[in-house]
């Protein structure tokens, strides 16, 4: 089982700062890597898909980068809906599929 | 509009079974596959399988294998995820999710509790 591994676990920052976030995968996944949003009580949503692409109706301040075993989801500029979870997903032997443990994004 | 609806949360007792839908509206159902997704409380997301709504085909998480059935009735366009021999670390909220997980249904808790 291909294993991802978030960091940070916790990341704090302010509005108007630029958060990036990690996803390491123990194995290559290509470019199958998605990337999800998930607010307290809510379904998570998803951001990014193959690694770069964002999902429809996802602002441009959403990117995402990497290929093979490294990934990064970056936002330029935090706005205040932006603090939730963020999970990292990988595809690469669809349709089975696993998920990272998360990273945190908190107001600092 | 497009969209996957749950049924409603669930108490179950160790042993028992849940049986779980997820209703699609808006689109074409035999156009999207059905993924399963489960979240226990102030945890991770864990996949626990899929299935293709064009003829059933299923995958299902190894961990859950023997335990676990997705079907589909394509005449009221909804899937299904029964889970068996409930045990108390299978309390989660469970998701229904289409097409690479760009929708996703609200969710169903589901309380495994004695």
């Amino acid at each position: 089982e291909i294993v991802l591994t978030q960091s940070p676990v916790t990341l704090s920052l302010s509005p108007g700062e630029r958060a990036t976030l990690s996803c390491r995968a123990s194995q290559s996944v290509s470019s199958y890597l998605a990337w999800f949003q998930q607010k307290p009580g809510q379904a998570p949503r998803l951001l990014i898909y193959d690694a770069s692409n964002r999902a429809t109706g996802i602002p441009a301040r959403f990117s995402g980068s990497g290929s093979g075993t490294d990934f990064t989801l970056t936002i330029s500029s935090l706005e205040p809906e932006d603090f939730a979870v963020y999970y990292c997903q990988q595809r690469s032997n669809w349709p089975m599929c696993t998920f990272g443990q998360g990273t945190k994004l908190e107001i600092k | 509009q497009v969209q996957l609806v749950q049924s409603g949360a669930e108490v179950k007792k160790p042993g028992a079974s849940v049986k779980v839908s997820c209703k699609a509206s808006g689109y074409r159902f035999s156009s999207y596959d059905i993924s399963w997704v489960r979240q226990a409380p102030g945890q991770g997301l864990e996949w626990m399988g899929w299935i293709t709504t064009y003829n059933g085909n299923t995958n299902y998480a190894q961990k859950l294998q023997g335990r676990v059935t997705m079907t589909i009735d394509t005449s009221t366009s909804t899937a299904y995820m029964e889970l068996r021999s409930l045990r108390s670390d299978d309390t989660a909220v469970y998701y229904c999710a289409r097409d690479r997980y760009s929708l996703w249904g609200q969710g169903t808790l589901v309380t495994v509790s004695s």
